[in-house]
């Protein structure tokens, strides 16, 4: 499976946008791109996920770079609320669509 | 909206016992997942049950692990003799047809082995 890197931690203002950041430099070209975030004491929660195109839906924008290898969620105002780990994971069409979940990054909102 | 429910949320046993952790499903999803994280660690993929039958599994799952939909709306998780490493939250999912699709998580259950 393709792997993806994000950095450990990322710290944000309330209400200011935050970019998150994913490194998928060896992703194939039937990977979708998916992100879901886990909030503390809670499972995992689809955020969103696109193939090539950027994507916007009402909890945040996906940013894919022209050459697939880098991908950007963009939370527009973030709020307390948005604190959790946000987790970047691509999933190859046909494989069944388990999740790998890495150790994504934890974003940290202050107030 | 519509959500994936566990039951129980936490669950107490001693080792050696078996038990069973239930999941009901968005329903009209057709693909049922099992994953689960371990206190500070990683959520990690456990199975993947489509048309009645488990379609992928990890190296976790060995033979003490067993899924199964009773019914029409039930997806369960049975570990059969636990052991202490077994403690952990463990997250049902469930998603439509469609390839790609999001996959929806419910609240978890908390399984403790004394």
């Amino acid at each position: 499976d393709a792997k993806t890197t994000q950095p450990n931690s990322m710290e944000s203002n309330e209400e200011e946008p935050v970019h998150l950041p994913c490194n998928h430099s060896t992703i194939s070209g039937t990977d979708y791109i998916h992100w879901y975030r886990q909030l503390p004491s809670q499972g995992p929660e689809y955020v969103i996920h696109g193939l090539t195109s950027n994507v916007n839906n009402r909890m945040a924008s996906l940013a894919i770079a022209e050459d697939r290898k880098s991908s950007t969620l963009i939370l527009h105002r973030a709020t307390l609320r948005d604190a959790a780990v946000y987790y970047c994971i691509l999933i190859r069409i046909g494989s069944g669509d388990k999740l790998t979940f890495g150790t994504g990054t934890r974003l940290a909102v202050r107030p | 909206e519509p959500e994936v429910t566990q039951t129980p949320s936490h669950q107490v046993t001693q080792m050696g016992q078996e038990v069973i952790l239930r999941c009901v499903p968005i329903s009209n999803h057709l693909y049922f997942y099992w994953y689960r994280q371990i206190l500070g660690q990683k959520v990690e993929f456990l199975v993947s049950f489509y048309n009645n039958e488990i379609s992928e599994k990890s190296e976790i799952f060995d033979d003490q692990f067993s899924v199964e939909r009773p019914d029409g709306s039930n997806f369960t998780l049975k570990i059969r003799s636990t052991k202490l490493e077994d403690s952990a939250m463990y997250f049902c999912a469930s998603r439509q047809r469609i390839q790609g699709n999001e996959q929806f998580f419910g609240p978890g259950t908390r399984l403790t082995v004394l």
